[in-house]
């Protein structure tokens, strides 16, 4: 059974702070994702990667960044928290090939103050 | 690039009734269709997908048709019960990525 691990399900977060969310794949897929989940808009893209230390830029790439150092692990980093970026953080990953089922994560709600 | 529109974006149906949720896409190379459910508070799930090469697929209750010469495609679910209520979300892939409807909120009436 793929699992897909967020590490903080919950975050409350000034303005300004930096902020690292972590996403964990148990199934050595090399594709990850990261979306960004806000009412009425469905599921935007931030970034994502091919494979290992690889990285392209999603639709909605501005404020964030993102780091895979290893196969399993894809992180995405707020440099600067604001509010608008207040909202529901989605990893995903899956084996190569864009005609394969993608997994989610459980999501990290993520509220900036 | 490829554009995915969803409709509607919600729907509200009596327990028992049939619901059916559209999709479109612009891509014409698009040659893989899912959808996923998602429950309230919880991930997107995969329920069904289909691949160009059908035009319908079904399991149980919930079935995916495919029209690739007007570029859409739609889930349909017979027989709603409550466990039903989510939101749904269509999707094409286009260049590598998968691209995503806005989502339809899917409401059963007791």
């Amino acid at each position: 059974d793929v699992k897909v691990t967020q590490s903080s399900r919950y975050l409350v977060k000034r303005t300004g702070e930096k902020v690292f969310l972590e996403c964990v794949q148990d199934m050595d897929h090399e594709n990850m994702f990261w979306y960004r989940q806000d009412p009425g808009l469905g599921l935007r893209l931030i970034y994502f990667s091919y494979d290992v230390k690889m990285k392209e830029k999603g639709d909605i790439p501005e404020g964030y960044s993102v780091s895979r150092e290893k196969k399993e692990r894809f992180s995405l980093i707020l440099e600067s928290a604001s509010t608008n970026q207040t909202s529901m953080y989605l990893c995903a990953s899956r084996v190569q090939n864009s005609g394969n089922t993608i997994y989610f994560g459980e999501g990290s709600w993520l509220t900036v103050v | 690039g490829e554009n995915v529109e969803q409709h509607p974006s919600t729907l509200s149906v009596q327990e028992g009734d049939s619901a059916v949720i559209k999709c479109t896409y612009s891509d014409s190379a698009s040659n893989y269709f899912p959808w996923y459910k998602q429950e309230l508070g919880k991930r997107p799930q995969l329920i069904i997908d289909i691949r160009s090469n059908v035009g319908e697929k079904k399991d149980q209750r919930i079935a995916v048709t495919l029209n690739k010469t007007a570029k859409h495609f739609s889930l349909h679910i017979t027989e709603t019960q409550p466990e039903d209520s989510a939101v749904y979300f269509c999707a094409a892939n286009s260049n590598y990525q998968l691209i995503w409807g806005a989502g339809t909120k899917l409401i059963i009436k007791p």
